[in-house]
């Protein structure tokens, strides 16, 4: 079975263009999460979907970042504009059940690069 | 608020040798689930275990095995008989009833030299 899939696995681009990433969590779960780690902050929570519905936004940094989960297969994060400080590894989890006990499967992570 | 912290930040062994990665929690809930996570090198952040606050038993996987003790807040990770393919960043993760995130630990460095 496939696992979390995040596109694309790396991306490089100028301060101030948009920047879109891309998660298709595994088939069935109804739980998707967006998390950034960096060295100063580690691992955090910006967006958790339940039901494709957004749960818990209060993780998103401000209002150049959006969510959005169109359906049970697909997940953006985008970034708008972006800013050298938002380089960091960007990581979608997909999760099937009731919280707090479900297991949060991770995708292979997106290493975002704004020069 | 709820809190993790792994003290060790780095840690190297000599391959076949045991290692333990400690992992302290704070929390009000008295409900609550605990998680390690490994990341290799590779990046991705791979599941390891899931344990729940009403369950102390110790759980062993192969050379792994984990130890939960409420009354001192710890889940210990620890790896038997290390190899070095076990050299990654460890993450013991806690979250809460009343939440949806998980809130990580700073993570462990291990290396495991040949």
């Amino acid at each position: 079975d496939a696992g979390v899939i995040q596109s694309p696995r790396h991306e490089v681009t100028e301060m101030g263009q948009e920047v879109t990433l891309r998660c298709k969590p595994i088939s069935g779960h109804n739980s998707l999460f967006w998390y950034r780690q960096t060295m100063m902050r580690g691992l955090e929570l910006l967006i958790y979907f339940n039901n494709n519905v957004p749960i818990d936004d209060s993780g998103m940094p401000e209002d150049r970042f959006s969510a959005k989960m169109p359906n049970a297969s697909f997940s953006t994060l985008k970034i708008q504009p972006s800013e050298p400080r938002d380089s960091a590894v960007y990581f979608c989890a997909s999760s099937f059940g009731r919280a707090p006990q479900e297991t949060q499967y991770f995708g292979p992570g997106t290493r975002l690069l704004v020069l | 608020a709820q809190k993790v912290t792994q003290a060790q930040t780095e840690i190297s062994v000599v391959e076949k040798e045991d290692v333990t990665l400690d992992c302290v929690y704070e929390t009000r809930d008295t409900t609550y689930y605990l998680f390690w996570y490994k990341q290799p090198p590779s990046g991705e952040l791979v599941f390891l275990i899931r344990r729940n606050s009403f369950d102390e038993q110790n759980e062993i996987s192969g050379r792994y095995s984990w130890n939960f003790q409420k009354s001192t807040s710890s889940f210990n990770f620890t790896i038997t008989a290390s190899q070095v393919v076990d050299s990654a960043v460890y993450f013991c993760a806690l979250r809460e009833t009343s939440g949806s995130r998980l809130t990580f630990g700073e993570g462990t460095q291990l290396t495991v030299n040949p």
